[in-house]
């Protein structure tokens, strides 16, 4: 039973282009939580999808960044025109009920703007 | 919105002996506490949990407890070993949250 599946694991991107992260749950899981984490930091709660909706977005950024759990396919956090403080390591992790408990993680995505 | 403090950042113990952690938190009405590991270059693995309407729970060497007066929480490891080097990350699920507020988390260092 494989775990929640996260790629790229390192994504090198200059500044002003896009960044596209992709998360696959875990088998029977639909529901999908991203944080970031930034150096020597905890881990911050940035969107909370299930399949098709948005359901809790208060974390994330208002522009550039967007999230989407389609109804085929992994998940999909995007940053549009990346700056440098967008560098950091882009957890996601999934929960087989709604209401946050038990969150599995990925292994994450460590994104680097040059 | 939640808030948790975590202490210390840095805890060095010598192998055999106990460690523990401690956390607190700003939202009463916060019910779900989880505790993960996270090794260097890898996600967090959660390795305990306890919901609001338990004072205490075990698994092995691993154990928390909670006090929703105070609101606090502890990890506490008994009988370390080398591989319980790692950061220890407390969180808690806030009332009607549905993302986990994330302590600044622990270094753990299993001294040989």
């Amino acid at each position: 039973n494989a775990g929640v599946m996260q790629n790229p694991r390192h994504l090198v991107r200059r500044r002003g282009q896009e960044a596209r992260l992709r998360c696959s749950p875990m088998k029977g899981h639909s529901h999908v939580y991203w944080y970031r984490q930034l150096p020597e930091e905890g881990l911050k709660f940035m969107v909370y999808l299930q399949k098709e909706n948005i359901i809790d977005e208060s974390g994330m950024p208002k522009e550039r960044f967007s999230a989407e759990f389609p109804k085929e396919g992994p998940s999909i956090l995007r940053i549009q025109q990346v700056v440098r403080g967008d560098s950091a390591a882009y957890f996601c992790a999934s929960s087989p009920s709604e209401g946050g408990i038990i969150q599995y993680f990925g292994a994450g995505t460590r994104l680097s703007v040059l | 919105g939640e808030n948790v403090e975590q202490h210390p950042s840095t805890l060095s113990v010598q192998e055999g002996d106990s460690a523990v952690i401690k956390c607190t938190y700003s939202d009463s009405a916060s019910n779900y506490f989880p505790w993960y590991k996270q090794e260097l270059g890898k996600g967090p693995q959660l390795i305990i949990d306890i919901r609001s309407n338990v004072g205490e729970k075990k698994d092995q060497r691993i154990a928390v407890t909670l006090n929703k007066t105070a609101k606090h929480f502890s990890l506490h490891i008994t009988e370390t070993q080398p591989e319980d080097s790692a950061v220890y990350f407390c969180a808690a699920l806030g009332g009607g949250a549905d993302g986990l507020t994330f302590g600044k988390g622990t270094h753990l260092i299993i001294q040989p």
